[in-house]
């Protein structure tokens, strides 16, 4: 079975930080991996999907890394702002089935 | 063009209630997605439709839940003889085919008192 882990659940930083978000995969046999983001009482955004062929996709201050044999992703924020402050979810498109697992998130807080 | 849309966007009900909760998807996504995703927790997975089929249905929690695409566009979650753990936001998906960007809509958030 397929289980998603993001770490840190929660994170706290001053602004124009760059900062590393984690998320990890037990089954490397995956379609793609998405990274959304949150905002309360709201629907989740897309943010960047990586196929599984792929090393990293960049949107903006946002750049994602894929390493599949490893079960690993990460999402790095250049020079956060306070209006990066959201719940970032990962999710993984397993193989053989078409229903994204996601992650718990990580609820990030940019301080002014 | 529109994005995911769902009704209601808040709905409550009294135990022992049948509920039906609406998604539309983005015109031309032939495959559309149902999850549930509780407080603190990341969504999960319910069932999903590739145009009027429902191709995967292990999600669903009971058969108490139900869901429909009869014409292969609006999709219909309906959830009879409601509980106090039904409590959710139901969040609908909707993409351009399998295996690729999922969309989401605003979710509904149901309350079962």
């Amino acid at each position: 079975k397929q289980e998603v882990t993001q770490i840190p659940a929660a994170l706290s930083v001053p602004e124009g930080e760059n900062l590393v978000l984690n998320c990890s995969f037990t089954d490397s046999a995956i379609y793609n991996l998405q990274w959304f983001r949150q905002d309360p009482g709201k629907g989740l955004t897309s943010l960047l999907l990586i196929q599984s062929s792929q090393r990293e996709q960049t949107s903006g201050r946002l750049n994602a890394s894929l390493d599949k044999s490893s079960g690993r992703s990460t999402l790095y924020i250049a020079a956060s702002q306070p209006g990066d402050s959201a719940t970032y979810l990962c999710a993984v498109t397993i193989q053989g089935a078409q229903k994204l697992v996601f992650g718990q998130g990580t609820r990030l807080t940019i301080n002014p | 063009g529109a994005g995911v849309s769902q009704s209601p966007r808040y709905k409550v009900t009294k135990r022992g209630q049948d509920v039906a909760l609406r998604c539309d998807p983005i015109s031309g996504h032939v495959s559309l997605y149902w999850y549930r995703q509780a407080l603190g927790q990341g969504p999960e997975f319910l069932t999903y439709f590739n145009y009027e089929a429902q191709q995967d249905k292990s999600g669903l929690p009971n058969d108490r839940f139900s869901a429909e695409r009869p014409e292969g566009s609006i999709s219909t979650l309906t959830i009879q003889r409601t509980e106090q753990r039904d409590s959710a936001m139901y969040r609908c998906a909707s993409s351009l085919r399998l295996a690729v960007e999922q969309f989401f809509g605003p979710g509904t958030r149901l309350t079962v008192l």
